[in-house]
Formats: structure tokens, sequence, C-alpha cells
């Protein structure tokens, strides 16, 4: 039983390009969320989606930053001209359902580092 | 204010003895969820133990448990036994309401395991 899926694992990009990440949730999960890790601090959220569409971006920035959950296929996040600031581990998470009791599983992460 | 407080950024522990970290937190919701993960240099966040604010016993998972206090609103995590292999940074994480879209994750607590 494959837990959650992230790909890659780490990439490098040279500020102005774009990074594109990818997250596939465990089966049976419809619920993905991601996150953002900045050195030495705590997960901060980004965004909740369901298959094709978006429920929670309220932690996501304004402008670069996108995200998609296709009916087929992963979960994209999408930075657009990225910047120095933006290097940090980006995590994403599944659940089967949605509520406060249900856990969050977390893939490997994705550590962005922006030259 | 923050959701979730974690004072120890680090923690020492003799090998074979019982580790506490804590976790307060602060929410106005009747119904929420306590989690803790583990965070190893390896990056990856693995779930540990959940605690539902309606569950009167304190939850345990083998070698973790979570010492749940409602009114003081604290919910430490109590690692008995420790093993070199516990040596790793520990979060505790909330998730508000019947339908909370997000964890708020805490800062972290470095926890060594000294030989």
């Amino acid at each position: 039983n494959a837990g959650v899926m992230q790909n890659p694992r780490h990439l490098v990009r040279r500020r102005g390009q774009e990074a594109r990440l990818r997250c596939s949730p465990m089966k049976g999960h419809s619920h993905v969320y991601w996150y953002r890790q900045l050195p030495e601090e705590g997960l901060k959220f980004m965004v909740y989606l369901q298959k094709e569409n978006i429920i929670d971006e309220s932690g996501m920035p304004k402008e670069r930053f996108s995200a998609e959950f296709p009916k087929e296929g992963p979960s994209i996040l999408r930075i657009q001209q990225v910047v120095r600031g933006d290097s940090a581990a980006y995590f994403c998470a599944s659940s089967p359902q949605q509520g406060s009791t249900d856990t969050q599983y977390f893939g490997p992460g994705t550590r962005l580092t922006v030259l | 204010a923050q959701k979730i407080t974690q004072t120890q950024p680090g923690m020492f522990v003799q090998e074979k003895e019982a580790v506490t970290l804590d976790c307060t937190y602060d929410t106005s919701d009747q119904s929420y969820g306590l989690f803790w993960y583990k965070q190893p240099s390896s990056g990856e966040m693995i779930f540990l133990i959940y605690q539902g604010s309606y569950d009167e016993q304190n939850a345990t998972e083998g070698r973790y448990s979570l010492n749940f206090q409602k009114a003081r609103k604290s919910a430490n995590l109590v690692i008995s036994a420790s093993q070199l292999g516990d040596s790793a940074m520990y979060f505790c994480a909330m998730r508000e309401g019947p339908a909370g879209n997000q964890f708020y994750f805490g800062t972290g607590t470095s926890l060594t395991v000294i030989p």
C-alpha cells in the first residue's frame, strides 16, 4: 500500500525559472494538502484541493503560486519566476476524509533550492 | 496568537529513559484533533499519534503516549524507553472544527537521545 508520493525529491532552479512539484496521494484518498517548511520552522499550510477543485487556498501567496489536482494524474504545485525566498521544503499530504479526526499522511517532501 | 506552541527548541534524553515533549494549543472550537509527527534528519514527516478533543482516554501507540489535559489546553508527547533512533524533530499539530482544512504546526522540538 504505497504512501504519498512526491517528485522530484530535490529540485534546483535559477531565479526566474519555473518549479513544478508533483504529488500523488495515497490510494483511496481524495483530499490533498500542500505545506511549506522554511529552514528551522514548522510547516505552514498553503492550499487544500479535491479532484478538480481548490477548496482553500488561504495560505497560498497571491502571486506566482498556483495548484491543481486534475481528474487524472497527480496534484501539481507550480511556482513561476522563482526567487531565493522560495527555497524551502514543500510537503504534500493526503487524507481519506476531511474532518478534525482525520490524520493527514505526508509525502517525503520536495526540497527546492533557488540559486 | 499562536495556535500551537512548543516551548522546547531542544531536548536531550538518556537512552532507555522516558522524555516528555511539551505542546500547548489555542482554539475556541469544541471539536478538534491533536497530532504528533516525527521528522528525522532524512526529512520525511512520520505520523506518530492522534488525540481527539472528545476522547476521554489518553492516546497511546506503542512507546508513544499523549498526555492530554483539556482544561490546560496541553497535549504533551511522552516517549518511553528512548532509543537512539528517536533522535529527530518532533512537531505538534492541530486540526480545528468538524471540517478543518489545515493543520497548524508548532515550531518543533529537536530531541537527541544520548547513548
